[in-house]
Formats: structure tokens, C-alpha cells, sequence
């Protein structure tokens, strides 16, 4: 893998329904990776920074898990609500100051 | 609160006309980012600041330019703009090197016309 990557670019859940979804990126000069959660005319606001192999991290019913071995890290939303609905994006730091962000994944919770 | 703030919201600008886009923050972060997100793409870097050091991307084209007055401002002039211009465009900070995230403006969302 040479970019950042995410999947699925978009998905709909019902309200609820538990889902997750996948960032993708070159384990080669690891140094984290950023998740955050962009919503309509708001900032991206960020959610977890993650650096250590096997990192699980959490807030409220988000969770995010970290590969940085095989190069993945999953975003998990647990009984989804209707106030998720955003793009999420991943990012990946090498320790250079600076970030290469995924393309999003953007949910859409169907009340 | 402490914050990351773009002006404007929604710019039109046309086609060749030299166009700003301003950056304020308040949290007094070392660095300064100015991404370019176009539709259904992941947001770009174009250039960076850190204190007074500008970094730029290789691949920015020369129609970008940065300026950082002082710690608080950041802009982004957009000298010749062209229809492929259009774009939202984000500004950030950070403290620097270390696992710290970004904090992110609301973006400009830029038109050509």
C-alpha cells in the first residue's frame, strides 16, 4: 500500500446498528495514526491519536484498534445514533509534522 | 474558548483574480497547515508552517503562496486562480512534532467563476 486508504467511501446504518470500517496505510515509518470525525459544516474534530501496535482506544461508543504490523486500523461505532452521521477520516504521521489523510469514509445513520 | 478560525466561510473569486483566505488561532500552536480538499478526494497538504519556517509541498503549484505575519495569522493567496482551483480549503494547527492531532477551521469553501 502506498496512500492512505479507507473503505467503504460510504455507508448507511440503520439507527442502532453497530458498524465499523477500515483505514489502510504503509507500515513503514510509522509514527501514529489520527482518526477524526468531520460533520457537515463543522470543523473536523479529532478523536484519537493512536501510536502502539495492538492500541485500542475509546470514546463514549467509538473505538478505534491499530495494526501497525500488517498496516490497518478499524473505527468501530457501537448502537449507532443519528448525531454520527459525518465523514470520518484517518491520517498518518510519520513524525514529520505533517499528516497524509484518507479519501473518508462517510456514514449516514437512517433513523 | 481557544480555536482555529477561517474567514471567509464562502469565497467567490473570479476566474484570475488574486484571492486571500485567512487563518486566526488562539491556541497558540507552533504550527500552521493549509490543506486543499477537493470533492470525493482526501484533503491535501500545500504548505506548512512551523514558528516562521515555511515548508512547502513539491507538488504545490506556484500559484500558492503562504504568509504567517505572526503566530496568531496565517493566509493563503491564490495569485492567477483557475476553475480547477475550486476546492474547500482547511487550516490547522498543532503543537508540533509529537503525537498531538490537529485542530482544525471550518474550511473556505472556494469558487471560480
Amino acid at each position: 500500500i502506498l496512500n492512505v486508504e479507507q473503505s467503504p467511501q460510504s455507508l448507511h446504518v440503520q439507527e442502532g446498528d453497530s458498524t465499523n470500517f477500515t483505514c489502510s496505510f504503509p507500515s513503514s515509518n510509522f509514527y501514529a495514526l489520527h482518526w477524526y470525525r468531520w460533520e457537515t459544516a463543522k470543523s473536523p474534530e479529532a478523536l484519537f491519536v493512536m501510536t502502539l501496535n495492538g492500541d485500542e482506544k475509546k470514546k463514549g461508543r467509538i473505538s478505534a484498534t491499530l495494526n501497525t504490523k500488517e498496516g490497518y486500523s478499524y473505527l468501530y461505532i457501537k448502537g449507532s445514533q443519528p448525531e454520527d452521521s459525518a465523514t470520518y477520516l484517518c491520517a498518518l504521521d510519520r513524525g514529520n509534522e505533517k499528516l497524509t489523510f484518507g479519501t473518508g469514509t462517510r456514514l449516514t445513520i437512517i433513523p | 474558548d481557544a480555536m482555529v478560525i477561517q474567514n471567509p466561510r464562502y469565497q467567490v473569486t473570479q476566474f484570475g483574480k488574486p484571492v486571500t483566505l485567512s487563518c486566526s488561532q488562539t491556541l497558540n500552536h507552533n504550527v500552521m497547515y493549509w490543506y486543499q480538499q477537493k470533492s470525493s478526494q482526501a484533503p491535501k497538504l500545500l504548505f506548512h508552517y512551523y514558528d516562521k519556517d515555511f515548508n512547502n509541498e513539491a507538488d504545490t503549484p506556484d500559484n500558492f503562496q503562504s504568509r504567517r505575519p505572526n503566530t496568531s495569522f496565517c493566509f493563503l493567496d491564490i495569485r492567477s486562480p483557475g476553475l480547477g482551483d475550486a476546492a474547500m480549503y482547511l487550516c490547522a494547527t498543532s503543537y508540533g512534532t509529537g503525537p498531538y492531532g490537529y485542530t482544525f477551521g471550518s474550511g473556505t469553501r472556494l469558487t471560480v467563476v
